[in-house]
């Protein structure tokens, strides 16, 4: 009965290879978010989705695309993956007008 | 550039005493900020949360105190226990926009 499920823990794979990074949650929330955590351990906002609109950090390059297929997933879709993109990867979620972010557990992918 | 700053990467204290996390921010125009708590292996969890229109909210052993003048925030635990060793992130946004600072360890020692 995990709140926000991330699959898979651990990802190891191939420079060049297109990978994604599955998330879902059972709160209801209607606000879905992808966080990157760097090597100094910051929690960087890839992306947020609702129903009604996504937000792209800019700064994010366009490799990665979030796919929604309904309201409790979020999906991380990543292409021609590369060695800087080795990182943990955190989905979460949030309900307008609450307080607070439910975390998944975090996707540890290694690039090689 | 570093919105949110957590200058103490780890922290060590004895069970029962104080525990005191610090927080710094560059932008005023944060309006609600957050702490989390985060164990090895696992995601962050929501542990408390103040909003700028007060300097002061406290849940149990948890009190976070805020100072906007001087755009600071601290996490208080008293008494600290064991359990409490972890990571603690700082949170502040504007919005819907949450930037997190870099987390501090807290090591509660019996």
């Amino acid at each position: 009965d995990t709140a926000v499920s991330q699959t898979p823990k651990y990802l190891v794979t191939q420079m060049g290879n297109d990978k994604s990074i599955k998330c879902e949650q059972n709160l209801g929330h209607d606000t879905m978010y992808w966080y990157k955590q760097d090597s100094k351990k910051f929690l960087k906002i890839m992306f947020s989705y609702n129903n009604k609109e996504l937000i792209i950090n800019e700064t994010v390059p366009n490799r990665f695309s979030p796919k929604s297929p309904d309201k409790a997933h979020l999906n991380l879709h990543i292409n021609s993956l590369e060695l800087g993109d080795s990182a943990v990867y955190f989905c979460a979620s949030s309900q307008t007008g609450y307080n607070g972010y439910t975390f998944g557990s975090g996707t540890r992918l290694t690039v090689v | 550039d570093q919105q949110v700053k957590q200058n103490s990467p780890s922290l060590s204290v004895q069970e029962g005493r104080i525990s005191i996390l610090n927080c710094d921010y560059t932008n005023s125009m944060f309006d609600y900020f957050l702490w989390y708590k985060k164990y090895p292996a696992e995601g962050p969890t929501f542990l408390i949360s103040i909003s700028s229109i007060k300097d002061k909210n406290e849940d149990g052993r948890f009190t976070v105190f805020l100072n906007k003048s001087a755009k600071h925030l601290s996490l208080h635990i008293v008494p600290s226990q064991p359990g409490d060793s972890a990571v603690y992130f700082c949170a502040a946004s504007e919005g819907q926009n949450f930037v997190f600072g870099p987390g501090t360890r807290l090591s509660v020692l019996p």
